[in-house]
């Protein structure tokens, strides 16, 4: 079976431009997750959904941070305007939604802001 | 605020001998501990998972404990190979919103 597919793996862009990183869960999975690697801070939860629907962006960090989940099979982590300091490996992560249940990560996005 | 550290020092063990690393939190009460594995340039991958009400948890070569009242968790990998080399994360979750707060990991390098 597929895992969760990250697309693009690799995005360099330079400052003020709008970054779009997307992602497809686990035929299957009902809650995803973004969160955010940095050697600094570690893996940070950014937003999470459970059937589609937003239920904590509280890790978002700003309003240039948006997040959607139009379907089942598809989200999106939108940047904008990027700026350097939002250069980190972004994730995408899915799972059955409950407490027990593992969470299925894809390999990321390295995002480099320039 | 809720903290975990894990043990930001990598640990350099010989291969054959037991790796043993350590999740320690604060300011949290939770209801689940997973711990995940992370290769260079890949996703976490989900190891083990243990219950607040568990004291351990055994898979083939890993063993996970859970002791609420230190607020630790150890993990440990018994007869190291060098291909357990890995950056080992914990993971904290919250039973009634199922979300997860990992540590910044460890990690392990096991010398043949």
């Amino acid at each position: 079976d597929a895992g969760v597919i990250q697309s693009p793996r690799h995005e360099v862009t330079e400052m003020g431009q709008e970054v779009t990183l997307r992602c497809k869960p686990i035929s299957g999975h009902n809650s995803l997750f973004w969160y955010r690697q940095t050697m600094m801070r570690g893996l940070e939860l950014l937003i999470y959904f459970n059937n589609n629907v937003p239920i904590d962006d509280s890790g978002m960090p700003e309003d240039r941070f948006s997040a959607k989940m139009p379907n089942a099979s598809f989200s999106t982590l939108k940047i904008q305007p990027s700026e350097p300091r939002d250069s980190a490996v972004y994730f995408c992560a899915s799972t059955i939604f409950q407490g027990s249940q593992p969470q299925h990560f894809g390999d990321g996005t390295r995002l480099s802001i320039l | 605020s809720q903290k975990i550290e894990q043990n930001s020092e990598a640990l350099n063990i010989q291969e054959g001998k037991t790796a043993t690393l350590t999740c320690n939190y604060t300011n949290y009460s939770p209801a689940y501990l997973q711990w995940y594995r992370q290769d260079p340039g890949r996703g976490p991958v989900f190891l083990l998972l243990i219950r607040e009400n568990e004291k351990e948890k055994r898979k083939e070569r890993l063993k996970v404990t859970f002791d609420t009242t230190l607020k630790q968790s150890l993990f440990h990998i018994t007869a190291s190979q060098p291909a357990d080399s890995a950056t080992y994360l914990c993971a904290l979750g919250d039973s009634g919103t199922y979300k997860y707060i990992f540590g910044t990991g460890t990690r392990l390098k096991v010398l043949a």
